[in-house]
């Protein structure tokens, strides 16, 4: 159980587009889900906390504007980064937590970005 | 805010113990925690410890906490060449809403 996927795991877009990254839990009710930004060789820095039903919460120096995130559902969130640029690529990462333990999150296989 | 440490690097032979360690700054994490990333992977949660405890096992996993040194380690006895991957410690932060990860060590399984 508390399986997380994530579509899709890689892509390829050029300058100036925008790319949409989903992130499902696919058997269990995700009321929080967190989105991740991982350079290489790097720890993970949290980008926003998605709670289904309400606006994301930045992590500070994160443009919202920039990273759209949409959590429509119990099940899905969906990160969209707009008007892409090269310094955008990077590993995304997404979890869900399970019951109130912040720490027992779920993780996504993660995207893989790559803005040309 | 939190500052979560590691080392960067471990190598060990197959069959040796490895020990990762952290250390991180906010003593009123209540739950700490350990990630495995395997390469081009999300992360999986491995174990954690109550911040009441000293040690906690699980096969081959032992964690140690040593509160009054916001000192974490994790043991892995009898590392096999699947271990090989990225550890990250993680701390609850911000009020307990959020994890705050180590910088991972990444740990190389030597034949």
């Amino acid at each position: 159980g508390a399986v997380v996927s994530q579509h899709p795991s890689r892509v390829i877009c050029k300058s100036g587009t925008s790319v949409k990254i989903e992130c499902r839990s696919l058997d269990f009710q995700a009321t929080t889900m967190f989105w991740y930004r991982q350079f290489p060789k790097k720890s993970l820095m949290l980008m926003a906390t998605s709670n289904e039903g309400s606006k994301a919460t930045y992590e500070q120096g994160v443009e919202k504007d920039k990273f759209l995130i949409n959590h429509a559902s119990l099940t899905l969130s969906t990160l969209t980064v707009t008007s892409a640029h090269p310094e955008d690529s990077s590993f995304y990462i997404c979890s869900a937590q399970l019951a109130q333990k912040v720490g027992e999150q779920y993780f996504g296989p993660g995207t893989r970005l790559t803005v040309t | 805010g939190e500052d979560v440490e590691q080392s960067l690097f471990l190598s060990v032979r197959e069959g040796d113990s490895s020990v990762i360690n952290c250390t991180y700054t906010d003593s009123s994490s209540t739950y700490l925690y350990w990630y495995k990333q395997e390469p081009g992977a999300g992360l999986q949660l491995l174990t954690y410890i109550f911040s009441n405890m000293d040690m906690k096992q699980d096969q081959r996993l032992t964690v140690l906490l040593n509160k009054k040194d916001k000192h974490l380690s994790l043991r892995i006895a009898d590392t096999q060449t699947g271990d090989s991957a990225i550890y990250f410690c993680a701390v609850p932060t911000g009020g307990g809403n959020k994890l705050t990860f180590g910088t991972g060590t990444q740990l190389k399984v030597e034949l």
